[in-house]
């Protein structure tokens, strides 16, 4: 079935480091690409998507590309902030409706 | 507008009692997912409603669980015998159809004593 794997971390950064979170996937056809974050108390949010081979998603910042040569969707930001600290979430949307997310990877950023 | 609302936000209860989660999702959307969050497992996608379709419940985890949507908006999400695995985070969301974007509630936490 489809699965997700991504670094499960947790991962410590300097403010205005650099952040890459891997993230992999296996699915049948042409999934949909999410990545969701995860704030201190708060829901799930979505952070970006990609729905095609080669869709760059971008959001605050963040970037990630959808890369199906590799089956690849890897989160990257060139200057992390305290603020970004949270738990991120790779999830992809298969031939079912449903959501399938990786295990997440927590980040904090000290400042 | 509104987002997806959930009640309650904390919910505990004894071994071998039956919970009900509520859901509101977001006003117009057809789509409605309950997945649960917790720490042994992550998310799991548990049931999804679409419209008046039959539910996909294939990740529902055993027979003591079960959900309905009325009107196909509101969803009651039902947990009879509970548990103490069944402690988690119970987690919906709404959305306008595929491929659009799920927009999750903030959650009820289950704690099964």
């Amino acid at each position: 079935g489809d699965s997700v794997t991504q670094m499960e971390g947790p991962v410590t950064l300097s403010e205005e480091a650099f952040l890459t979170i891997n993230c992999t996937y296996t699915a049948t056809g042409y999934p949909s690409l999410f990545w969701y974050v995860q704030y201190p108390g708060e829901g799930l949010q979505l952070l970006l998507k990609a729905t095609k081979a080669d869709d760059k998603g971008s959001n605050k910042g963040f970037e990630a590309t959808y890369r199906k040569e590799t089956t690849s969707f890897h989160l990257e930001k060139g200057s992390v902030q305290v603020s970004d600290s949270a738990v991120y979430f790779c999830a992809l949307q298969g031939g079912s409706e449903k959501l399938v997310f990786g295990k997440g990877t927590k980040l904090t950023v000290n400042p | 507008g509104a987002g997806v609302s959930q009640s309650p936000s904390n919910k505990v209860t004894e071994k071998g009692k039956d919970v009900e989660l509520r859901c509101d999702p977001i006003s117009g959307h057809t789509a409605l997912y309950w997945y649960r969050q917790s720490l042994g497992q992550g998310l799991e996608f548990l049931i999804y409603f679409q419209g008046n379709s039959a539910p996909d419940k294939s990740g529902l985890p055993s027979d003591r669980f079960s959900a309905e949507r009325t009107g196909g908006s509101v969803s009651t999400l039902t947990i009879q015998r509970t548990q103490q695995e069944d402690s988690a985070v119970y987690l919906c969301a709404s959305s306008g159809g595929r491929p659009e974007t799920q927009y999750f509630g903030p959650g009820t936490r289950l704690t099964v004593l």
